[in-house]
């Protein structure tokens, strides 16, 4: 079965420092790569996803992520944080299985971003 | 554009009722899913659906019932609350097209049981 690996539950950053949210899955097969975020009393939006070619990829509000296939590794990156990114991060996966059964996301990444 | 609509926002339950959870969506997408989500535990599958007519369970579906009638309604419906399904439920669809496709979401219930 898939899983998902966020190693900080928590990440707190100064605004305008740079951030990276760590992001491992198990899987070793062909994989559909995710972050989305959560911004408090709301539901998930999606920052961005791998799904083939690039392995950087660009999302919105300056996010982007570069998939590693050896160290099977997803993680998010930003060069400068603003209050508004304070939010959780969730990294998601899919594989090429059936819809549902394959689709796994991670614990959350809490990012404060402070003033 | 609505999206992924869940209602109510907010329920307080008391240990045994009934209660069911609304979802719709106005995407015509095929894939509708309802997850939950607990501290440091992200999103759980409950029940997941093909398409109107054909559910499956999730990762975590005892204590819940689903059905879809139309493509776009996906009710979950909890027959007896426990205290152990307090959680934020989160309702998302995605296109037929599979493990590729991202998923919307909704805004979430969140649902309190005493």
């Amino acid at each position: 079965a898939q899983s998902v690996t966020q190693l900080d539950s928590q990440v707190p950053v100064f605004e305008e420092a740079p951030v990276e949210l760590r992001c491992n899955y198990s899987s070793s097969v062909s994989v559909y790569l995710f972050w989305y975020v959560q911004y408090p009393n709301q539901g998930l939006q999606l920052l961005l996803k791998y799904l083939s070619g690039s392995t950087l990829v660009k999302g919105i509000n300056g996010f982007e992520a570069e998939f590693n296939k050896s160290q099977t590794s997803f993680h998010l990156r930003k060069p400068s944080v603003h209050i508004s990114d304070t939010a959780e991060y969730f990294c998601a996966v899919s594989d090429r299985g059936n819809y549902g059964q394959n689709f796994v996301f991670g614990p959350g990444t809490r990012l404060s971003v402070l003033p | 554009n609505a999206g992924v609509t869940q209602t109510p926002k907010f329920q307080v339950l008391k240990t045994g009722q009934s209660m069911t959870l609304q979802c719709a969506q106005d995407m015509n997408h095929e894939y509708m899913s309802w997850y939950r989500q607990d501290p440091g535990m992200g999103l759980r599958l409950i029940h997941y659906s093909v398409g109107a007519g054909i559910t499956d369970q999730g990762e975590v579906p005892n204590g819940y019932n689903v059905s879809r009638s139309t493509t776009e309604d996906f009710p979950l419906r909890l027959l007896s609350a426990a205290p152990s399904q307090t959680s934020v439920y989160f309702c998302a669809s995605s296109t037929r097209g599979g493990a590729n496709q991202p998923q919307h979401f909704g805004d979430g219930t969140r649902l309190s049981i005493l």
